[in-house]
Formats: structure tokens, C-alpha cells, sequence
């Protein structure tokens, strides 16, 4: 079956614009988390949304937002980008909350702020 | 506040030989350590995961050993290959219900085998 889709793979942006990103879990994975991934810092909860419900949250600005469509498709979005923002950013599935059952990571989005 | 340490940073080891990456957390309410491995380009993926229950977990040349007094836990990899040249990470999750039910996980390790 299909693995997790992120799109799109690569991005450059310009310090203070906003930027969305998509996920697409796996087929019958209603749980969708973020991660941020840094050289400094590695791999870091954002949040992570369950049946159109976000059920956690990290601990990043409100600056960062996500949300959850009913065919379990993710989007996050980060608003008023700064340098430090730049990271890949990745995007687990899972059948139920928590990493029940194991996260399915795709393979990012790699964003890059100028 | 780091709540899952991972060490060593890197590691380096011949084929044939041992790797050994440790972990140790300070939530006692940690109930689900999983590994994950990641190669460049993509995304980290689940290689073993241990329930504080058992001590030790085997799934071919993968064994997590898992000590719950001392709050640490351990990844072996027997007879190491090149193809387990990676990162590697491991990760805790709180109990369900709570703010800790996400994986946590450590900075990560990168194991390099030379042939």
C-alpha cells in the first residue's frame, strides 16, 4: 500500500511570508503527526491530529498551525517565517493516537527561509 | 528540558562488530520505547520497539535491552553491516490520556560501518 506522501519536498521561502505543507497518511490511518527535524535540536513534536481534532501539542509559537480534513489529509502552516524555521519537517501516520500501532513517517518537507 | 538522552552521538564500528546505542529517560511514565532507524533523504522508520515488561527484545540482529530501575534502555546490532550505516533513534511515549502520549525522542546517533 501506499507509504505517507508529503508534498512538496523541497521549499525556499523568504523570511516573513507563510508557508503550508501537506501530508497524506496512510490509507485507514485517522492520526496524523508533525515533527520538526534539526541538526541542534533532531526531531521534535509539533502536534498531531486525530479525526479532524488536534490531540497534542508541542511546544512551538503559535506561529505554527495545522489541521486535519476528513480524509485524514493533513496541512500544516507556519506564518510569519523566520530564519530558524528552516527544517525538515516530517509527518507520521498511525492508526490511532500516540503512535498506537507504530508511526509510518514520510519523507518530509525540506523548507529552507532566506 | 531533554527527556530522552541518547548517546553516543556517533558511532563507528567494523563489519562483523557490535553497535551499541544507549538511552536513558527520566518520565517514569514512559510506557512504550521504540527505535527508529533513518537513512538520508527519508523519513525515520520503526526497526524495534520494547514495553517496560520485558527486559530484552529480539527481532533478528536487533535486541533492545531494557533495565526500568535504572531508566534506561539499548539497541544491539549484531554482526553490524554497511547497509546498517544510519541514524538511529530511539524514542519514549507517555501513557494515554496525557500530554506525554507522543513519542519523545533522543538527538540521535550515526552508526557508520566500515567494510
Amino acid at each position: 500500500k501506499a507509504g505517507v506522501t508529503q508534498t512538496p519536498r523541497y521549499l525556499i521561502k523568504t523570511r516573513g511570508q507563510q508557508v503550508t505543507l501537506s501530508c497524506s497518511p496512510i490509507s485507514g490511518h485517522r492520526s496524523v503527526s508533525w515533527y520538526q527535524q534539526t541538526p541542534g535540536q533532531g526531531l521534535q513534536f509539533l502536534f498531531e491530529y486525530f479525526s479532524e481534532t488536534q490531540r497534542n501539542k508541542g511546544n512551538f509559537p503559535g506561529r505554527f498551525s495545522g489541521r486535519q480534513f476528513s480524509n485524514s489529509r493533513s496541512e500544516m502552516n507556519v506564518s510569519t517565517l523566520e530564519l530558524g524555521d528552516s527544517a525538515l519537517y516530517l509527518c507520521a501516520s498511525s492508526a490511532g493516537t500516540g503512535g498506537r500501532g507504530g508511526y509510518t513517517f514520510g519523507s518530509g518537507t525540506r523548507l529552507t527561509v532566506v | 528540558q531533554q527527556q530522552v538522552k541518547q548517546s553516543p552521538q556517533s558511532l563507528i564500528v567494523q563489519k562483523g562488530g557490535i553497535s551499541i546505542i544507549n538511552c536513558a529517560y527520566e518520565n517514569t511514565a514512559f510506557d512504550y520505547f521504540p527505535w527508529y532507524q533513518q537513512f538520508p533523504g527519508k523519513g525515520p522508520a520503526l526497526l524495534i520497539a520494547i514495553r517496560p515488561d520485558v527486559s530484552e527484545k529480539k527481532e533478528g540482529r536487533f535486541t533492545i535491552s531494557f533495565n526500568k530501575s535504572a531508566k534506561q534502555f539499548s539497541l544491539h546490532i549484531m554482526d553490524s553491516q554497511p547497509g546498517d550505516s544510519a541514524t538511529y533513534f530511539c524514542a519514549a511515549r507517555g501513557s494515554s490520556g496525557g500530554s506525554n502520549y507522543k513519542l519523545t525522542f533522543g538527538k540521535g546517533t550515526l552508526l557508520t560501518v566500515n567494510p
